[in-house]
C-alpha cells in the first residue's frame, strides 16, 4: 500500500512557466516535507510543514489538514529546478516516515 | 553551512560479508535517521535514532541491520550478511531538536553494490 502518493509522476514544462506538484496521503501526520533529489542522488529538504502555507524564494509549499493533500508549487520555472522533487510524511503515531515515488520535473530551456 | 557528511561514496561488498556506512551529522543535532533508496524505487525510511537508542525502526530493518553512534560524532550503519537486495543507495539524515519545526538534513549518500 503506499501511504503517499504524487501526481504527476513526470513533468515536462518550458521556462518560465507555474507548475504545481501535488501529494496525497492516507496516515494521521505530525509533518510533511518536501524534498528535492538531484540527478547525482542527494537530497535536499525544501519545505516542513504541519499546516498553512510556507514560501521560499520561487518555491511555495501549502498543506490542507483535513483533506490530507499538499501542494508544491514553482514559480517562474528554470531549467536548474529540474529534479525529483519526493513528498515525505511523519507518521504522528511515532517516528516513522513515509515516502512518495517522487516526480520527475524536466524545465526545458 | 554545517553539513551532514558520508562515507564513502560507494562501497561494492561481495554477498555475505559485512559492511559499515559512515555518517557525520550536523555536531548539534540530536535526531539520526538512515534511509535506503533501491535504484528506481522510492526512499524507504529505516531507523530514526535519538539519546543514544532506536526510537523507530521500519520492517526492512530487520535482525542484520544494526545503528550505533560510538563516539558521539559517527553515526553508523552495520549490515551483518549482505544479500544482492541489499544494494541500494543508503542516506544518512539528522536533524536538531524540536521535531515540529526543525528539517532534517540529508548527506549525499553511500551508493552500496553488493556482488
Amino acid at each position: 500500500k503506499n501511504e503517499v502518493e504524487q501526481s504527476p509522476q513526470n513533468l515536462t514544462a518550458q521556462e518560465g512557466e507555474f507548475i504545481t506538484i501535488n501529494c496525497s496521503y492516507s496516515v494521521g501526520i505530525s509533518a510533511l516535507h518536501w524534498l528535492q533529489q538531484h540527478p547525482g542522488g542527494g537530497i535536499v529538504s525544501l519545505f516542513m510543514l504541519s499546516s498553512g502555507k510556507k514560501k521560499h524564494g520561487r518555491l511555495i509549499a501549502t498543506i490542507n489538514i483535513q483533506e490530507k493533500h499538499s501542494s508544491l508549487h514553482i514559480t517562474a520555472s528554470h531549467p536548474r529546478d529540474s529534479a525529483v522533487y519526493i513528498c515525505a510524511v511523519r507518521g504522528n503515531t511515532g517516528n516513522q516516515f513515509y515516502f512518495g515515488t517522487g516526480t520527475s520535473l524536466t524545465v526545458i530551456p | 553551512e554545517p553539513e551532514v557528511t558520508q562515507t564513502p561514496s560507494h562501497q561494492v561488498t561481495q554477498m555475505g560479508q559485512e559492511v559499515i556506512l559512515r555518517c557525520v551529522p550536523i555536531s548539534n543535532h540530536l535526531y539520526f535517521y538512515w534511509y535506503r533508496q533501491i535504484l528506481g524505487q522510492k526512499v524507504e525510511f529505516l531507523v530514526s535514532f535519538y539519546n543514544n537508542e532506536i526510537s523507530e525502526k521500519s520492517e526492512i530493518f530487520d535482525d542484520q541491520f544494526s545503528v550505533e553512534r560510538p563516539d558521539g560524532s559517527n553515526f553508523t550503519l552495520k549490515i551483518r550478511s549482505t544479500k544482492l537486495e541489499d544494494s541500494a543507495m543508503y542516506f544518512c539524515a539528522s536533524r536538531d531538536r524540536g521535531y515540529s519545526n526543525q528539517p532534517q538534513h540529508f548527506g549525499d549518500g553511500t551508493r552500496l553494490s553488493i556482488l
